[in-house]
């Protein structure tokens, strides 16, 4: 799987719109950009991820370059409980290799 | 539907005892992965089972872990002789099929293992 690039912390005020960049310089064309972040404490929650289009759910949008070397989830009214440690993996959906590695991900702090 | 159970949410134990933790994947669900934390630390990959098989335990310590997920039952993480490095979050985490097919993974909240 293709190695990403985060910063390691962020801030953003409540309310605002959240920009978690990610670079993926080396994936290739079947790896897919997931997201997943890790709320103090708790388990690891899926965000979104996809391909080359980018996406949106009720969570958050993903935007990916049209190069596809890096990527962008937007939280688009940041809370409070939205920090958390964000990480941005990329992974084939053909890997027979089946584990998801997680990196340092980047810490984002809300601030009121 | 139920999400990914473990328990107990907290174990506590002294050097030299075991440690069971349980996972319940979520209906439906035959692939089970689990990973640990250290304080302060990332989340590591230690084993990925599929109903009765093991399929990779690349990231489990080759000594005193083991882990099944039997035809019937929870998943078991099994530590024997625990030490004072084993303290840490025990994560599990389900899927429908593996992630290789494209499928996400549902974590439970973890157990936190304390060795006093």
């Amino acid at each position: 799987d293709a190695k990403t690039t985060q910063p390691p912390s962020m801030d953003c005020a409540e309310g605002r719109a959240a920009n978690l960049p990610c670079n993926h310089s080396t994936i290739s064309g079947n790896e897919y950009v997931y997201w997943y972040r890790q709320i103090h404490s708790q388990g690891p929650q899926y965000i979104i991820h996809g391909l080359k289009n980018n996406e949106t759910n009720e969570m958050a949008s993903l935007i990916i370059t049209e190069d596809r070397k890096s990527s962008t989830l937007i939280l688009p009214h940041a809370t409070l409980r939205d920090t958390a440690v964000y990480y941005c993996i990329v992974r084939s959906g053909m890997n027979r290799d089946d584990k998801i590695i997680f990196g340092k991900g980047t810490r984002l702090h809300i601030l009121p | 539907n139920a999400g990914v159970m473990q328990n107990p949410r907290h174990l506590v134990r002294r050097r030299g005892q075991e440690a069971r933790l349980r996972c319940s994947p979520m209906k439906g669900h035959s692939h089970v992965y689990w990973y640990r934390q250290l304080p302060e630390e990332g989340l590591k990959f230690m084993v990925y089972l599929q109903k009765e098989n093991i399929i990779d335990e690349s990231g489990m310590p080759k000594e005193r872990f083991s882990a099944e997920f039997p035809k019937e039952g929870p998943s078991i993480l099994r530590i024997q002789q625990v030490v004072r490095g084993d303290s840490a979050a025990y994560f599990c985490a389900s899927s429908p099929r593996g992630t290789g097919n494209n499928e996400k993974l549902f974590f439970g909240s973890g157990t936190q293992l304390s060795v006093l």
